[in-house]
């Protein structure tokens, strides 16, 4: 059965540092989201992502984040600079249509800032 | 907006015991409403869904009825096994949506013993 991959699974990282989150959505998939979940706290959505540019996106999704399609199979998170406040675990998600279809969702990356 | 609230976790229970967590929504019209299971290692996976009043869900033995009144989607099963232990989350997606956000509760841990 197809499924969303991300990598890495763990990633510690120092304060102000860049990290990129990678994600492999499920390949005849068109839709795909970043969600995140801060430790004990609701997962939340970040952003959605169809025909090679954002759809839509939270309050959370500040100039510190973007997404990319770089090539036909994988899809990024980068945080520019992170901050204590963006460790989380953050999920990508795919679907073949937004409003009828199933999200697939990723294991997960469990970012950790210091 | 929009918000979805579960019952306070955790919940433990003896294998055969019959399960309810608890799932209310706040949303505009008549939103999509989801019960996503995550295993321990493993992403979001959609357990069940409704998409219009009154239609029952069912997986595995798992159901929940969307109950526009009482604007609730409770998750049922009459006999847990240990291998439903996992981590629970309601989720809603907006009528009208174009590109599919979800919205979570906190997710409700679920521990059967043997």
């Amino acid at each position: 059965e197809p499924e969303v991959t991300q990598t890495p699974s763990h990633q510690v990282t120092q304060m102000g540092q860049e990290v990129i989150l990678r994600c492999v959505p499920i390949s005849n998939h068109l839709y795909f989201y970043w969600y995140r979940q801060i430790l004990g706290q609701k997962v939340e959505f970040l952003v959605s992502f169809y025909n090679n540019e954002i759809s839509e996106k939270s309050e959370i999704f500040d100039d510190q984040f973007s997404v990319e399609r770089p090539d036909g199979s994988n899809f990024t998170l980068k945080i520019r600079s992170t901050k204590l406040e963006d460790s989380a675990m953050y999920f990508c998600a795919s679907t073949s249509g937004p409003t009828q279809e199933t999200q697939y969702f990723g294991p997960g990356t469990r970012l950790l800032v210091l | 907006g929009d918000s979805v609230t579960q019952m306070e976790g955790p919940v433990t229970l003896s294998e055969e015991a019959f399960l309810t967590i608890n799932c209310t929504y706040t949303a505009t019209g008549y939103p999509s409403l989801f019960w996503y299971v995550q295993y321990p290692g493993e992403g979001l996976q959609l357990l069940l869904k409704a998409t219009k009043a009154d239609d029952k869900g069912s997986n595995k033995g798992f159901e929940a009825t969307y109950r526009k009144e009482t604007t609730s989607f409770h998750l049922e099963k009459g006999s847990v096994q240990v291998s439903d232990s996992a981590v629970y989350f309601c989720a809603l997606r907006p009528s009208g949506t174009s590109y599919g956000k979800l919205t979570f509760g906190q997710g409700t841990i679920l521990t059967v013993h043997p």
